[in-house]
């Protein structure tokens, strides 16, 4: 069962702490990205991976950090750095970057 | 400036009725255009893509249709059901490699559908 898995569904984060976004890819996909939604807004990018051990800032990158060890795995970290981490997070992956992105699920991201 | 722009905002129709999104975009160069449905709390699903020779795409009572020339797009959904209720995002696609922060795909902000009984 292919697929681009995304968890948890839902994570509290309290003030000052770091939390981790899991998102993992059974699609053979070079290409993951993650993105923040908001309400009322498009999608913005936070971070992309073209390969492993390679990634590049978004256009919101500030307060985020990402790391592409494996293929498959694209894990996002939302540091205490970022002061307004309440939203939709969504990681997608492609085969390349000009190919259709696959979405994972979401993760909803609650600031306690 | 790279941007899409959709309307309407959100919109509320009856069951089996028709219905038409539109997405205007200032994007170049243009590659693809992709229309999503993203389902309340889910991830986006590609519905349809299109490139610059294409006018006219469809999936089931889905229906794309693409003007080059005048850079909009349209997506038209035909006797609608419950199961339409979502956001629609319409999404360009840059020509060539990476392009800094923004990346390769520009995303509207979508228009939500509401189907009611």
């Amino acid at each position: 069962d292919g697929g681009i898995t995304q968890s948890p569904k839902y994570l509290f984060r309290k003030e000052g702490q770091n939390v981790t976004l899991s998102c993992e890819q059974n699609l053979n996909h070079d290409a993951m990205y993650w993105y923040r939604q908001d309400p009322g807004q498009g999608l913005r990018l936070i971070y992309y991976s073209q390969i492993v051990n390679d990634f590049q800032k978004g256009d919101i990158a500030e307060g985020y950090s990402v790391s592409r060890e494996k293929k498959e795995s694209f894990p996002l970290t939302v540091t205490s750095a970022q002061k307004n981490p309440t939203a939709f997070y969504l990681c997608a992956s492609s085969m390349g970057t000009l190919e259709t992105q696959y979405f994972g699920p979401g993760t909803r991201l609650l600031v306690l | 400036k790279n941007q899409v722009e959709q309307s309407p905002q959100s919109l509320i129709i009856l069951e089996g009725k028709n219905c038409t999104l539109q997405c205007n975009y200032t994007v170049s160069p243009f590659s693809n255009l992709r229309w999503y449905k993203q389902d309340t709390g889910r991830g986006p699903v590609s519905l349809t893509i299109m490139t610059f020779s294409e006018n006219t795409k469809s999936n089931g009572r889905y229906t794309a249709t693409l003007d080059a020339d005048t850079k909009q797009s349209s997506l038209h959904i035909t006797a609608s059901q419950l199961s339409d209720s979502a956001s629609y995002i319409c999404v360009v696609s840059l020509k060539g490699p990476q392009r800094g922060s923004q990346g390769n795909l520009i995303f509207g902000k979508g228009t939500k559908l509401s189907v009611k009984p």
